[in-house]
Order: structure tokens, then C-alpha cells, then sequence
């Protein structure tokens, strides 16, 4: 069965302290891995999308990583801010747009 | 930029209502999605359409039906509504249905069904 796993599920971080999200994915076939912000009552927001053959991907204080041999992405947040308050989903593209979701961290940064 | 918009951001109906939930995208994106999304289970799809009048269904269809007689709108169709169709409605558009290509989320509709 298609899964995509987040830890840790929920994250309290101090206002300009860096974290890291986990996921890790049991999904095929594999097109492309992407990762979304969603704030409170909001749509997903792409944050960046990796295909097989890349490694890490960049967009302002958010690096996400991928290994497609051991299933596995990251996402960096650096000097945390704290509008970067919001659920953070990790979204495999199994191809034909049929995209397996995971159930989201949900950060929260502290002043 | 890409404007998917949802017609209600929040609704409640009546157990036995018709519902309807309307997405409208301003792109000319060939494809348009429903999702609904429950806490502790992520975003799961209900229907898309690749084209004007065709359908597909994607994981979740039962309860629910489609319509899409022009490119800019899909609808969400709950033909009689019941207390678990309770959560938040997504609508989501995208050109191209292979590769990197990005889907676009409306800020969502949130239906509670009493």
C-alpha cells in the first residue's frame, strides 16, 4: 500500500532556531516528491517539488533533501520565523498527478 | 499568479441536502481535482476532470459526484448529505497531469453536515 509517513507530527521551536522535518515514503512507482505549507484554514502552498534525480532543493530559508534509495526527504527550515507557523505536508507524485499525501507536521514557532 | 477560488469558505447543511461546492480557476488549467482532508488522515481524492464534461474518479468517489461543463469550474456534488461527509473540501488545478507540474490549491471550503 502507498504511505507516506511525517515525524514528527507536531514541533514547538524558538523564533530563529532552525528544525528539520522527516518523511519517509513507501510509494510506487515514483515520479517526483513535493512539499507543501499549508497555514490554519488554508490551501497547500508548494513549497518545492524533487524528482528522482535530485538531491536537494532550495526556495529562500526552506531546503528540502531526497534519497530515493532509502525513500527518505527532509525539510530544512533555517532562522525560523514566525509566519513559518503552519503544517508542513510531504506529497509523493506516483505520475498521472495521482499524489499520495502525508498527514502533516504541524510546527509552531514561539516568540 | 494562479487564482483557484472556492465559493463558500464555510457551510453548514441538513442530513438529506442537496450540497453543491463550487471551484472556479483563472489559468485555463486542462485539470481540476477534489480532495477533502480529515485530520490525522492527509489530503484524499475524491474526482478530477482532464477535460470539459470527462471525469475520473479517484480514491474516495462514494457520495459524491462531479460536473464540469466548462473549463474554469468543476463542482463538488454531495447528492444527500450525511455526517461523515463533515471536513474541509480542496479543490485543486494543475496543466498538465505528468511530471513537475505544480497543483494549485483553493483556500477550501470547511462543510459541516448536522
Amino acid at each position: 500500500k502507498n504511505q507516506v509517513e511525517q515525524s514528527p507530527q507536531s514541533l514547538i521551536i524558538l523564533e530563529g532556531k532552525n528544525c528539520t522535518l522527516q518523511c519517509n515514503y513507501t510509494v510506487s512507482p515514483f515520479s517526483n516528491l513535493r512539499w507543501y505549507k499549508q497555514d490554519t484554514g488554508r490551501g497547500p502552498v508548494s513549497l518545492t517539488i524533487m524528482t528522482f534525480s535530485e538531491n536537494t532543493k532550495s526556495n529562500g530559508r526552506y531546503t528540502a533533501t531526497l534519497d530515493a534509495d532509502t525513500k527518505q526527504s527532509s525539510l530544512h527550515i533555517t532562522a525560523s520565523q514566525l509566519s513559518d507557523s503552519a503544517s508542513y505536508i510531504c506529497v509523493v507524485n506516483t505520475g498521472f498527478q495521482k499524489l499520495v499525501f502525508g498527514t502533516g507536521t504541524r510546527l509552531l514557532v514561539s516568540p | 499568479d494562479v487564482k483557484v477560488t472556492q465559493s463558500s469558505r464555510y457551510l453548514v447543511k441538513r442530513t438529506g441536502e442537496k450540497v453543491f461546492l463550487e471551484c472556479v480557476q483563472d489559468m485555463d488549467h486542462e485539470n481540476m481535482f477534489w480532495y477533502r482532508q480529515d485530520p490525522g488522515l492527509g489530503l484524499r481524492l475524491i474526482y478530477f476532470s482532464y477535460d470539459v464534461k470527462m471525469k475520473e474518479k479517484g480514491d474516495i468517489p462514494e457520495g459524491y459526484s462531479v460536473s464540469r461543463e466548462k473549463k474554469e469550474r468543476f463542482s463538488l456534488i454531495l447528492e444527500s448529505a450525511s455526517t461523515n461527509q463533515t471536513s474541509m473540501y480542496l479543490c485543486a488545478s494543475s496543466s498538465h497531469l505528468y511530471g513537475t507540474y505544480e497543483q494549485y490549491f483553493g483556500p477550501g471550503t470547511r462543510l459541516t453536515v448536522t
